[in-house]
């Protein structure tokens, strides 16, 4: 079956910028995670959704950054007047529940770019 | 403090020779244990993980794990390496005291394989 998709795969943006990175879960899976890939900081959690609520958002390092679900599916990553130190890989994850816990599937991550 | 740790950031090990990758948590109960792998411009994949039972995990690709509660670590195994494992390897934990199944990672292992 499919696996976790995010888009856009790279996306370029300039300093100041708001950004919207996307992903979509494997179905049925009402478990999602946003985790941070960076050179100095390595893989950092961001937030997780169980259904469409957030539990846990610890992990967001300002409020610039929000993130919401819809539907128990479709994710979406906003980062509101990007800076440089936002330049990392995105990635997104997603399980069946946050008890057991179950394997968690990621995506091919989102490579963000602040010029 | 709570943590993970991969105490060799690069390995180089000749095609055909074993393999052992370290990890070590640091949490007062043991937490779930996961291994990873991610291949240059690739998501993470899930190689094994290890909840309870029997210490030593078989995974996919050849890969195997042992736990030891004595000495806290979760290394990562394999007889003989091939040219396609050459990867960035993850130990990672989810704590049991949590219920947000969030992916706690070392600092990974870059292992190249020498033809």
């Amino acid at each position: 079956g499919a696996g976790v998709s995010q888009s856009p795969s790279n996306k370029v943006t300039e300093k100041g910028k708001d950004v919207e990175l996307r992903c979509d879960p494997i179905s049925g899976h009402t478990a999602l995670y946003w985790y941070r890939q960076s050179l100095g900081q390595g893989l950092e959690f961001l937030i997780y959704f169980q259904g469409n609520s957030a539990p846990d958002k610890s992990g967001l390092p300002s409020d610039r950054f929000s993130a919401e679900r819809t539907g128990g599916s479709v994710s979406t990553l906003t980062i509101q007047r990007t800076q440089q130190e936002d330049s990392a890989v995105y990635l997104c994850a997603s399980s069946l529940s946050t008890s057991g816990p179950y394997e968690q599937y990621f995506g091919p991550g989102t490579r963000l770019t602040v010029t | 403090a709570q943590s993970v740790t991969q105490p060799d950031i690069h390995i180089t090990v000749s095609e055909g020779a074993s393999l052992e990758l370290r990890c070590n948590y640091s949490y007062g109960a043991t937490p779930y244990l996961f291994w990873y792998v991610q291949s240059p411009g690739q998501g993470l994949q899930l190689l094994l993980k290890y909840f309870s039972g029997d210490t030593l995990v078989q995974g996919i690709k050849g890969f195997e794990a042992e736990f030891k509660r004595s000495q806290s670590s979760f290394n990562l195994r394999k007889p003989s390496v091939h040219w396609s494992d050459a990867a960035e390897y993850f130990c990672a934990v989810v704590p049991r005291s949590g219920n947000t199944g969030k992916l706690i990672f070392g600092q990974g292992t870059t292992l190249q394989v020498k033809p």
